[in-house]
Parts: structure tokens; sequence; C-alpha cells
């Protein structure tokens, strides 16, 4: 089993539509981050947290320490917010989940 | 925020011969710098970690010989591929930290071997 595991694997939506993402772990960490990748590969770090709840824009993230779980939600979706959106967890190094690939259809 | 780049984005060359890649940033120092590769459709997985000034510590599986690693000043570091073969073909990507622990990453550099 992975020790950060993200659901779903692949997301379709329609524009508007609010998405949540979920990534669960089972190790200590310091601190959770949710990263963006774009087709050409670039990555974009979105949120980094170790508690609670942050708000970017049209972005928010949270987390639960106790349960180990954080989501993603990306209020009022728009087709550039397709990327594959990957969660990572500070162990003293960052480990990744598999990504979670979301098209938003116009 | 912080920017992280990386030299060259796309690379082609011929098997045997070495790459290098660059990783600098560009508004920090960079105590750490990080580097990652990525297959297709699979997630980053950490190559090594280095700190400025003394020698990478390499993941498991990692040949410390082929992936040579140089962190000499505080906001440049540099991956060479030593006789790169096709099966080192991927995309790599470097990440550097200052003194928080938000890593920043760099863009990407794709490598194909023919």
């Amino acid at each position: 089993k992975n020790e950060v595991e993200q659901s779903p694997q692949n997301l379709t939506a329609q524009e508007g539509e609010f998405i949540t993402i979920n990534c669960s772990y089972s190790v200590g960490i310091s601190a959770l981050h949710w990263l963006q990748q774009h087709p050409g590969g670039g990555i974009v770090s979105l949120f980094m947290l170790s508690s609670g709840k942050k708000k970017h824009g049209r972005l928010i993230a949270t987390i639960n320490i106790q349960e180990k779980h954080s989501s993603l939600h990306i209020t009022a979706s728009h087709p550039r917010d397709s990327a594959v959106y990957i969660c990572a967890v500070n162990t003293g190094k960052l480990i990744f989940g598999q990504g979670t690939t979301l098209q938003v259809k116009p | 925020g912080a920017v992280v780049s990386q030299h060259p984005s796309r690379v082609i060359c011929k098997s045997g011969t070495s790459v290098k890649i660059e990783c600098r940033s560009l508004d920090f120092q960079a105590t750490t710098m990080f580097w990652y590769r990525q297959f297709p459709k699979q997630s980053l997985m950490l190559m090594a970690t280095s700190n400025e000034g003394s020698k990478a510590t390499y993941e498991q599986g990692v040949e410390k010989d082929k992936f040579l690693i140089n962190h000499a000043s505080l906001t440049l570091s540099t991956l060479t591929v030593t006789s790169a073969h096709p099966e080192d073909s991927s995309f790599y990507i470097c990440s550097a930290k200052g003194v928080t622990d938000t890593q920043y990453f760099g863009p990407g550099t794709r490598l194909t071997v023919l």
C-alpha cells in the first residue's frame, strides 16, 4: 500500500462545478503540500499545510492531522484548472501521491 | 513567490553521452536542493538531496556514479547524467528549499536519449 493515496485518480467536471480531491497518508508528517502540474510538466506549489485550512482564490485546502487526511477543493471550476493535482507529505523528504488528473470541460 | 529555473528545458542526446542539467534559485539562497525523476503517468520520485558544500545523499536504487550531483553554491545545483542510455529518458525536476520548509519547484527538464 502506498504511503500517500489520492482519490479519485481521474476526474472530469463541467465548468462551474465544485471539485474535491482527497489525500490520505499513513506516515507521520511535518507538513502536507498540494501541487499542480500542467501538461508541459512544470510544477506549481499551491499550498503547504500543517493544520487547519488555507484559502487562495478559488482554491481551498484542509487537513485533519488526527485522521491523516487532506482535501483540496476548487470552487467554480474553469477549464484552465485542468491539470494534475499532486498531494505530497513531508516526512523529512517529500513523498508524493500518484496524482489526480482533472479535466474541466466548458 | 520564489523562482527556481532549470536549464535546459529539453535535451536530446545520443546513447553514451553525458548530459548536465542546471537548477538555479533566482531570488533566494537554497541551502538544500532536491532532484526528482518522473516517468510518464507516474508520480515524482526523489533521486537525491544535496546540501550546499557537501556530498549529495542518494535514495536507494539511484546510482551515484551515474547521476552526479554538485551543489557548489547557494543558488546552483547541477545533475549530470553520465553515459546516458534510453532507459534514462525521463522528466527531471529540481526543487529548492531555503530557511523555511517550503520547496519551490523548477519547470523540469525533459531528457530523451536516442
